[in-house]
């Protein structure tokens, strides 16, 4: 059955790296959602797209954080560099905004 | 602002019926949903409610009251794998989704 799907499942690195998360959206979903997961602020929106193209990324911090959608199968998020305040579950999830399917999650440890 | 209040936690026994409340703040509000997140899973969608009134699906309902900006979601003949925790998220017009903090619910035998 077609489900969204995200790699890393889990990453470690140290302060100071470049970190990369994949996600392929279910296809034929053209709207790509990224959130992060943490206990403190719970479920908080990064960045979101449709048909590839960036619609609202105000919740990313610019300084660090990239989105992009090099194509229809294919959504990045890159941290670069990484700190210890990044470590968190990062979800994909695509559909539309009144019903999304979350990907599996890649959980982030930034030592 | 957007903000969102629903109880962080909720207990019950199984078989009975539990109600988790919402209520919300936001401009250009379109609907609010309901997702279920079992422990070190992803959220999985439950319902969505654009309209006011109430949406059954099989075991599981949610009420949307616009002029009071409060819904709940209502779970019936509580099962042991129904212990979760249950986000409200507000869908405005940006085409956004807040979520709340999420309700921890547990069932207990």
């Amino acid at each position: 059955d077609a489900r969204v799907t995200q790699t890393p499942r889990h990453k470690v690195t140290e302060m100071g790296q470049e970190v990369t998360m994949r996600c392929q959206p279910i296809l034929g979903h053209n709207t790509v959602f990224w959130y992060r997961q943490t206990m403190m602020q719970g479920l908080e929106l990064l960045a979101y797209f449709r048909n590839r193209a960036p619609l609202d990324d105000s919740g990313m911090p610019k300084d660090r954080f990239s989105a992009e959608m090099p194509d229809a199968t294919l959504a990045t998020l890159k941290i670069q560099p990484s700190e210890p305040r990044d470590s968190a579950v990062y979800f994909c999830a695509s559909g539309s905004t009144d019903t999304q399917y979350f990907g599996p999650g890649t959980r982030l440890t930034v030592l | 602002g957007q903000s969102l209040e629903q109880p962080s936690e909720v207990t019950a026994v199984e078989g009975a019926i539990v109600q988790i409340n919402c209520t919300y703040q936001t401009s250009g509000f379109y609907g609010l949903s309901w997702y279920q997140q079992h422990d070190g899973g992803a959220p999985t969608f439950l319902s969505y409610n654009a309209l006011d009134g109430l949406e059954e699906t099989g075991r599981f309902s949610s009420f949307l009251s616009r002029s009071d900006s409060y819904g709940y979601l209502l779970l019936q003949e509580l099962q042991m794998k129904d212990s979760a925790s249950y986000f409200c998220a507000v869908a405005n017009q940006g085409g956004k989704l807040i979520f709340g903090q999420g309700t921890e619910l547990s069932v207990k035998p």
